[in-house]
């Protein structure tokens, strides 16, 4: 049962690098979610998708940009890494309200 | 004012205690509740929703106060397997689902 994976779990960015966080879910759910932690935090969201060819902005957008080509991945971008995204991401799938999260990817940006 | 608020705790208490935490929320409009844990470093999973008329699993058990506007969780005969971050989750228009910020149970011998 694969569920929701993320790829890679651990990165660390020089400031200004760029990179794609990887999500894929195999639930077939329409929805699907990034959120971020910062340490003894709760949950931020940064973008989310309805369905394949839809997203739209969270609460914390700015840095990030995301694409939806398929129902199964919903990869998260950082074009400019700055040390404020450093944090733990996590990417979600749901169909009627329960999520089910990735293990998380830790990103340090140094 | 936050959309979701928690008190962050910690709350320490002994084993086989009762214990409950309240999450407020801000958008009368929101439409379903969800209460979620997560361990330490681990990704949140979901322990209970939140139904109109409260509802019970085993030692938990969740309600709604959609005139005042919160949820609460109580936890009965505390373990220490308990000891983790309870979230509390809000659904929206649009399948938006916003977070509070957590409420951090410990549970001591």
């Amino acid at each position: 049962n694969a569920g929701v994976t993320q790829t890679p779990k651990f990165r660390i960015l020089k400031i200004g690098q760029s990179m794609t966080l990887q999500c894929t879910q195999d639930m077939n759910h329409n929805y699907m979610y990034w959120y971020r932690q910062d340490p003894g935090m709760g949950l931020k969201l940064i973008y989310y998708s309805v369905g394949a060819g839809i997203t739209d902005k969270g609460e914390v957008p700015n840095g990030y940009n995301v694409s939806r080509s398929t129902t199964e991945d919903f990869p998260l971008r950082l074009e400019l890494a700055a040390p404020s995204q450093t944090s733990v991401y996590f990417c979600a799938s749901s169909v009627t309200g329960e999520l089910f999260f990735g293990e998380g990817s830790r990103l340090t940006v140094l | 004012r936050k959309e979701v608020e928690q008190d962050p705790g910690p709350f320490n208490v002994p084993e086989g205690a009762t214990v409950a935490f309240n999450c407020t929320y801000s958008n009368s409009a929101s439409q379903s509740f969800f209460w979620y844990r997560q361990d330490c470093r681990k990704e949140p999973k979901l322990l209970m929703s939140v139904y109109s008329s409260g509802n019970e699993d085993g030692r938990f058990t969740a309600q709604l106060n959609r005139a005042s506007q919160y949820i609460s969780l109580l936890i009965r005969d505390s373990k220490l397997s308990d000891s983790a971050t309870y979230l509390c989750v809000v659904r929206n228009a649009g399948n938006m689902l916003t977070f509070g910020g957590g409420t951090r149970l410990m549970v001591k011998p």
